[in-house]
Order: C-alpha cells, then sequence, then structure tokens
C-alpha cells in the first residue's frame, strides 16, 4: 500500500533543542517537499528536494535543515536557530520533480510544539 | 508577497447550496492549479485541477473555473454537503523554467461551513 509516512504524530521538545521529524515514502517520487501550517497563513514551503542528493531552500528555510541521502526519505530538522518553531509540519512527494501535478500526496504531518 | 490569495478564511452555507471559494493569484507564470481539501490534523487531499489552456473542469459536485485575464479561479461546490466542511486551499504551479518549477504556492485556504 503505497504513501507518505510522517512519524510522529505529535511531538514535543523543549526550547533550544533541535528535533528531527521523519518522512518516507514508498511511492517511487522523485520530488519530495517540506510545507509548514499556520493558522491564517496557509501552507509555506521550508525545503524541496528534486532528486536524491540535492535540495533547495523554499521561501522559509531559515533555522531548518534537511537531507536527501535516499530516495524514498526526506528528513526535517528544526534548528535552535528557527525563531517558533511551533507548527504543523506536512511533507508531499511528487512524480514529477518540474510539475507538480495531480500525482502528488501529502503525509499525515506532524504537530510539533515547543515548550 | 502572497502569490495566491484566499481572500475570504471562511465561508458558511446551508446544505444543498452553491458554496463558492475565490482565489486570485499575480504571478503570470502559473500554469496549473489545484483545489486542496483538508480536515484538521491531516495532510490535504487533492480535490481538483485545471491547467491553464481551459477555462472550466467539472468533476462530480466540483468545478473548477479559471480567468486567466483576471488571475482569477474559484472552485464551486453544488450541492454543498456537511461532510465538505473543511480547509479549502487553492495551489498554483509554474512549468520549467520559473523560479517557481517544480514548486506548489498556496493561498491562505477558505475553512468552509456547510450546515445541515
Amino acid at each position: 500500500d503505497g504513501g507518505i509516512t510522517q512519524s510522529p504524530k505529535y511531538l514535543f521538545r523543549k526550547e533550544g533543542q533541535n528535533v528531527t521529524l521523519s518522512c518516507e515514502q514508498n511511492l517511487n517520487h522523485d520530488a519530495m517537499y517540506w510545507y509548514r501550517q499556520d493558522p491564517g497563513q496557509g501552507l509555506r514551503l521550508i525545503y524541496y528536494s528534486q532528486i536524491v542528493n540535492d535540495f533547495q531552500k523554499g521561501d522559509i528555510a531559515e533555522g531548518y535543515s534537511v537531507s536527501r541521502e535516499k530516495k524514498e526519505s526526506f528528513p526535517l530538522t528544526v534548528t535552535s536557530a528557527q525563531k517558533n518553531p511551533t507548527a504543523f509540519y506536512l511533507c508531499a512527494s511528487s512524480s514529477n520533480p518540474g510539475r507538480w501535478n495531480t500525482e502528488a500526496f501529502f503525509g499525515q504531518g506532524t504537530r510539533l510544539t515547543v515548550v | 508577497d502572497q502569490q495566491v490569495k484566499q481572500n475570504s478564511p471562511s465561508l458558511s452555507v446551508q446544505e444543498g447550496r452553491i458554496s463558492i471559494l475565490n482565489c486570485d493569484y499575480t504571478n503570470s507564470m502559473f500554469d496549473y492549479f489545484l483545489w486542496y481539501k483538508k480536515y484538521p490534523a491531516e495532510g490535504p487531499t487533492f480535490l481538483i485541477s485545471i491547467s491553464s489552456i481551459k477555462d472550466k473542469n467539472e468533476d462530480g459536485r466540483f468545478t473548477v473555473f479559471l480567468n486567466k485575464s483576471a488571475k482569477h479561479l474559484s472552485l464551486h461546490i453544488v450541492p454543498s454537503q456537511p461532510g465538505d466542511s473543511a480547509v479549502y486551499f487553492c495551489a498554483a504551479s509554474a512549468q520549467k523554467g520559473s523560479s517557481n518549477t517544480g514548486k506548489l504556492i498556496f493561498g491562505q485556504g477558505t475553512t468552509l461551513q456547510v450546515k445541515p
């Protein structure tokens, strides 16, 4: 059963700690994305990767880091440099790196709360 | 700089009536538009899309209209059902050669409530 898995669904961390959010897909998609959702601001792009071992900054990359060592995995690290890390994080993948199409899917999200 | 805008944060309609959700965009390079539906604490799910070569696309109760000259699109839901209550996101994508290649740019979302 193909899909995208984000884990954990809920995550709590103390201020100043780095935390890594997991995203795994078995759809054989080349492109993967990380978005952040805040109330009233829609989904904003953090990082994206169109191919293994390559990734680009999105609109709000500051305070985040990613890696793409395997096609199926695109973990996101929220560092202590991120000023407002509490948010709902969504991972997505797409079969076509050059064109977002209907064969693009989102994971169920991770709610990160920093206390 | 918000390239995709949904200016109505919320919309409330009666069951059986039409729901019209609006979306405006500023970047003329966008040539593919999608609507996603999202429930709280879940990922968005794809609803319907439209290419810029068309001005209308229909799928069951859902129809998307595109007005390229006005850089405006709308989603019509007829008839509206209580199960349609969710947040609806408009999103836009650009073809290769654009700085937005491969990205999906989202609007802020509109919360639709369909009352029984």
